[in-house]
């Protein structure tokens, strides 16, 4: 299964409200979870399920979407925020990963 | 508190093999799943493949069969990953990952640091 994450990169200021798609290349149901990666660190669980919130992440993160179409929405976007994000379905046995997308500092 | 902790750098020469360690603490090691994923340098996550820690089962990505297997040792809640006849395409940051695979939630919600491996002449 291959996820297609858009875009690829995006500037943003600091408040803005920021959304990423990830498209699934066939359904997944709600098999979807979203990382939170910066540079020279592990990888950090965001959402799981599509759209529940890890435990101890900001409530400005939010994700939805089944099947096929998902979206991470970061509502207000904070200093802390600027990273890369990417998406993984976890529908089958063999798991994949989006592209990701480098949220930047506009 | 619940860690992955894994084991130190290292440096091989193509045609080597590494095996990186990664010890659990802080839950039931048999109740979980353990995934590895690899990252190259400035390149996004590519997942490796995954290991029961319950009864060994193991599912590898189609493009590392045969050249990549996960062990567990449950004595030492200690996880292990050997790749074989490496290449330097095979130089990369390689994490472990506690997998959650419910009928609920299914992510990897607890990592380790990372092991650096590089390949090379």
């Amino acid at each position: 299964i291959q996820l297609t994450q858009s875009p690829s990169s995006l500037s943003a200021s600091v408040g803005d409200r920021v959304t990423i798609t990830c498209r699934a290349s066939q359904g997944i149901s709600s098999y979807l979870a979203w990382y939170q990666q910066k540079p020279g660190k592990a990888p950090k669980l965001l959402i799981y399920a599509a759209s529940t919130l890890q435990s101890g992440v900001p409530s400005r993160f939010s994700g939805s979407g089944s099947g096929t179409d998902f979206t991470l929405t970061i509502s207000s976007l904070q200093p802390e925020d600027f990273a890369t994000y990417y998406c993984q379905q976890l529908n089958s046995y063999l798991l994949t990963f989006g592209g990701g997308t480098k949220v930047e500092i506009k | 508190q619940v860690q992955l902790v894994q084991s130190g750098a290292e440096v091989k020469k193509p045609g080597a093999s590494v095996k990186v360690s990664c010890k659990a603490s802080g839950y039931t090691f048999t109740s979980y799943g353990i995934s590895w994923v690899r990252q190259a340098p400035g390149q996004g996550l590519e997942w490796m493949g995954w290991i029961s820690a319950y009864n060994g089962n193991t599912n590898y990505a189609q493009k590392l069969q045969g050249r990549v297997t996960m062990t567990t040792d449950t004595s030492t809640s200690t996880a292990y990953m050997e790749l074989r006849s490496l290449r330097s395409d095979d130089t990369a940051v390689y994490y472990c990952a506690r997998e959650v695979f419910g009928v609920v939630m299914r992510a990897m919600d607890v990592w380790g640091k990372g092991t650096t491996v590089t390949v090379s002449s």
